[in-house]
């Protein structure tokens, strides 16, 4: 059975660019949730998506946005880039939201210049 | 809200001996609890998760955690380590107020040493 799936796993974009981020979970696994990893903050939780709608948000600026398809795939935007969002984002799938334990992806690591 | 306090943020060990990684919780109701691991330049795999009944949780690669409700205490353990167990681990919690989304602690880097 195919991982989580990440793609890039590798960008590097210029400030005030915008940029998307893809996301193909688990067959079957219907939530899907983005966190921002960075030394400095730890894992920071973005947002999670169930069957197309947003279901819980972090505290992160409307410049983060997501949105979840019907196949369950999801991607993340960020806009306006600023040096601070040099990160490794991951994302992680789990067959509902209640359901315990993620699978996560590889992750894409974003470097802002 | 929940929140999640990784007592070390590095433990140094060396080779065959135990191992035990601490991690405490703050919630208001009931948790779910986790531990999970990442390897550089990967994303994190899940070792074990405590949803309820006994106290003590068994993983994969030979870790365990106790859970401790009135220490708020989740801590990780392994009775003999190896190399390749040198990694971040994660501790995380989960509960309804916060809609089941998962918080994640610091994290603690596990270096263990020949």
């Amino acid at each position: 059975k195919a991982g989580v799936t990440q793609t890039p796993r590798y960008l590097i974009k210029t400030r005030g660019q915008q940029v998307t981020l893809s996301c193909s979970p688990i067959s079957g696994h219907r939530s899907v949730s983005w966190y921002q990893q960075t030394p400095g903050q730890g894992l920071q939780f973005l947002f999670e998506y169930f069957s197309e709608t947003q279901r819980n948000k972090g505290n992160f600026p409307g410049r983060f946005s997501g949105r979840q398809f019907s196949n369950s795939r999801s991607e993340m935007n960020v806009s306006t880039l600023e040096l601070g969002d040099s990160a490794l984002y991951l994302c992680a799938s789990r067959l509902q939201t209640r359901d315990y334990g993620y699978t996560f992806g590889s992750g894409t690591r974003l470097t802002v210049v | 809200a929940q929140s999640v306090t990784q007592l070390d943020s590095q433990v140094p060990v060396f080779e065959e001996a135990p191992v035990e990684l601490r991690c405490n919780y703050s919630s208001s109701v009931s948790v779910y609890l986790f531990w999970y691991v990442q390897y550089p330049n990967q994303g994190l795999q899940l070792l074990l998760k405590y949803l309820s009944g006994s106290t003590l949780v068994k993983g994969i690669n030979g870790f365990e955690a106790e859970f401790n409700k009135s220490q708020t205490s989740f801590h990780l353990r392994k009775p003999s380590v190896h190399i390749s167990d040198t990694a971040e681990y994660f501790c995380a919690v989960s509960d309804s107020t916060g809609g089941f989304k998962t918080i994640f602690g610091a994290g603690t880097r596990l270096f263990v040493k020949a």
